[in-house]
């Protein structure tokens, strides 16, 4: 987790509300991932970012999730409006080319 | 589409056996390989990143290999301790332009003292 923070660690909202997540790297890295992952399952990628330009959002639900990086650094994963399959851990990763990719600890939605 | 497959789901081992977590993948064109651990409530910490052109990587009690050919990998603890239960990931990297990480759903290990 060294080096990704991410914020609120937990959120619970009704379904139909609007939520937003952030993720900020404590070291440069180029590429910044945003991830869902639901309970018992893998991570699913839903956008990776090179710098401020997305790389591939082929799988982000694009009529109620959003996601933008600043400058290149700080990123916002939005959701509007929340789904109840929209609960799950979004996880935010840096990773440098083909190297290791480093996760944040995550924030955990849920969508009552 | 690249699939990725873990077994066992689950495993319980008594503190001090040895043990292997499997790994498969359809599409052997990858570029590297990387094992996480997820503790509950927490993110992924990395454990190894194995490249395609490796065959093993250690780090202390792990030791993780690559079959690419057969779209196997494998992850080796050695003399377990309850410390090491955790759900365990794999993860295969692609070699699209893009070269993104496919999960599996991962090995949920408990080691009992």
């Amino acid at each position: 987790e060294a080096g990704v923070a991410q914020s609120p660690r937990y959120k619970i909202i009704e379904k139909r509300q609007s939520v937003a997540f952030w993720c900020n790297p404590i070291s440069g890295h180029a590429t910044l991932y945003w991830y869902q992952q639901i309970l018992g399952q893998g991570p699913k990628l839903l956008i990776q970012f090179q710098n401020n330009g997305v790389v591939d959002d082929s799988q982000l639900p694009k009529d109620r999730f959003s996601a933008e990086r600043l400058k290149g650094v700080d990123s916002t994963l939005k959701i509007q409006p929340a789904k109840l399959e929209d609960s799950a851990v979004y996880l935010c990763a840096m990773g440098q080319g083909e190297n290791e990719q480093f996760f944040g600890p995550g924030t955990r939605l849920t969508v009552l | 589409k690249q699939e990725v497959t873990q077994i066992p789901a689950a495993l319980s081992v008594p503190e001090g056996e040895n043990l292997v977590l499997n790994c498969s993948f359809t599409d052997s064109a990858i570029y590297n390989l990387q094992w996480f651990r997820q503790d509950p409530g927490k993110g992924l910490t990395s454990l190894l990143l194995i490249q395609s052109s490796q065959r093993e990587q250690t780090s202390g009690r792990l030791n993780a290999s690559l079959d690419k050919s057969s779209g196997r990998s494998t992850l080796y603890i050695a003399a377990s301790q309850p410390g090491d239960s955790a759900t365990y990931l794999c993860a295969p990297r692609g070699r699209g332009s893009a070269r993104q990480l496919t999960f599996g759903s991962g090995t949920q290990l408990t080691v009992l003292p």
